[in-house]
């Protein structure tokens, strides 16, 4: 069966630190990856997402990027946070367009 | 442009009522998920719906995609505390990998 990691699951960090949030899917090959950030509460913002190792789609202008180095390997990264980074952010996984999407846990990110 | 509206955008009611919750939009779409999440997790898939019409039902839950593929409905029979969360609805973009997200319906059962 399939399963998706993602971790940690909270993180404090100081502004201007670098970050690094990883996600890894099990159990499928050539899965469509995806990075959310979710306001409290509320709705989800597509941040990035690749359907394909070294294939990288941004949607949002921000202070963070991503890098798929490995097939089931997705990583969200910043070099320096900003207070506005807070939020909880999300890793998806789906098999293609119009199929639903598995969820990772989540990571609650502060910035202090 | 596509979207998805969701309503209500907050749901209060006691156990054992009944409740809908609604996911519209003036685009077609090709197929609509509904989703729950709980708090401090990730959503979970609770169903696709594909064709026109079409009326699904996971226990006391029944979900409906409208004729026109416009719309959808997530009837929940006799609420209980367990189905509280955030009701998420989500159709897939006509042009790529995306899927466009409604702002979700935040459902409380008080026991």
């Amino acid at each position: 069966s399939q399963t998706i990691h993602q971790w940690p699951a909270t993180l404090v960090q100081p502004v201007g630190s670098p970050l690094s949030l990883e996600c890894t899917v099990e159990g499928t090959s050539n899965p469509n990856l995806y990075w959310y950030r979710q306001a409290a509460g509320r709705g989800l913002q597509l941040l990035f997402y690749s359907v394909g190792i070294g294939q990288i789609s941004s949607e949002v202008p921000q202070n963070l990027s991503a890098s798929r180095p490995q097939d089931r390997q997705f990583i969200l990264s910043s070099k320096k946070l900003l207070l506005s980074d807070s939020g909880f952010y999300l890793c998806a996984w789906s098999v293609g367009r119009g199929y639903g999407y598995t969820f990772g846990s989540g990571t609650r990110l502060t910035v202090v | 442009t596509q979207l998805l509206e969701q309503s209500p955008q907050f749901l209060s009611i006691q156990e054992g009522e009944n409740l809908t919750v609604y996911c519209n939009s003036s685009s077609v779409f090709s197929s609509l998920q509904w989703y729950r999440q709980e708090p401090g997790e990730g959503p979970v898939l609770l169903v696709t719906v594909v064709t026109g019409g079409e009326v699904k039902k996971l226990k006391r839950l029944t979900f409906q995609f409208g004729d026109a593929r416009k719309d959808s409905s997530l009837h929940i029979t006799a609420a209980q505390p367990g189905d509280t969360g955030l009701y998420l609805c989500a159709g897939p973009m006509d042009s790529n990998y995306q899927l466009i997200w409604g702002a979700g319906t935040k459902l409380i059962i008080k026991p």
